[in-house]
């Protein structure tokens, strides 16, 4: 019963380090996507896939890297940590529909602290 | 690119009353699918209610329901006999069909009074 598994929860980088935030489903689930929730903005789109070996960016893409190199993780790497990317981070997941007809099961965030 | 407004920040209702969340959409395209998300305080985000552009009848979940004006490119939420666990972010949610992008709106944050 673990659904989407984002870690880690928190996390506090220098600007400049990289790093990279791990999304896991055990739905087998085709369609996965990254949004970052900031202050008074909303969920943004940074990168989602349709399926393993395929990725698209988003709304806000700059500085975030995707793969899928399986059905099951989605992972996302920032590459140079900015102040501007402090924010919290949803991974989340439907089935081969996407969103339209299927609730997408979110994972419970994490918290990035870019200093 | 579609864009989503919730032009209400803040929200409050008494418990047992009614209370209407609003959001307006722009789009030109004919397939695209309209949400509404709850986000508690455990930053859990929740479906509370899906409509598909194509279909004219509102969408009802339980104490939840929508009104849905496609010409006017307006989708509210309306909470029945509120209850303090209704306390939490409401975020409308437009899903592209031919993108197969979600984008949200701001947020409408509900507070729920005795």
């Amino acid at each position: 019963n673990a659904g989407v598994t984002q870690t880690p929860k928190f996390q506090v980088l220098k600007t400049g380090q990289s790093m990279t935030l791990q999304c896991a489903q055990d739905m087998n689930h085709e369609y996965m996507s990254w949004y970052r929730q900031d202050p008074g903005m909303g969920l943004r789109l940074i990168h989602y896939s349709v399926g393993a070996g395929i990725t698209d960016q988003g709304e806000v893409p700059n500085g975030y890297n995707v793969s899928r190199s399986t059905t099951e993780d989605f992972p996302l790497r920032l590459l140079s940590a900015a102040p501007s990317q402090t924010s919290v981070y949803f991974c989340a997941s439907s089935d081969r529909r996407g969103p339209r007809n299927q609730p997408q099961h979110f994972g419970d965030g994490t918290r990035l602290s870019i200093l | 690119a579609q864009t989503v407004t919730q032009s209400q920040p803040e929200m409050s209702v008494q418990e047992a009353e009614t209370v209407t969340l609003s959001c307006t959409y722009d789009t030109s395209e004919s397939d695209y699918y309209l949400f509404w998300y709850k986000q508690p305080p455990s930053r859990q985000m929740i479906l509370v209610i899906r409509q598909e552009a194509y279909k004219q009848q509102n969408a009802t979940e339980n104490r939840f329901s929508v009104n849905f004006q496609k010409a006017a490119k307006s989708f509210s939420l309306k909470i029945s006999d509120s209850q303090l666990g209704d306390a939490a972010m409401y975020f409308c949610a437009y899903y592209s069909g031919t993108a197969s992008k979600l984008t949200f709106g701001t947020g409408t944050r509900l507070q729920v009074t005795l």
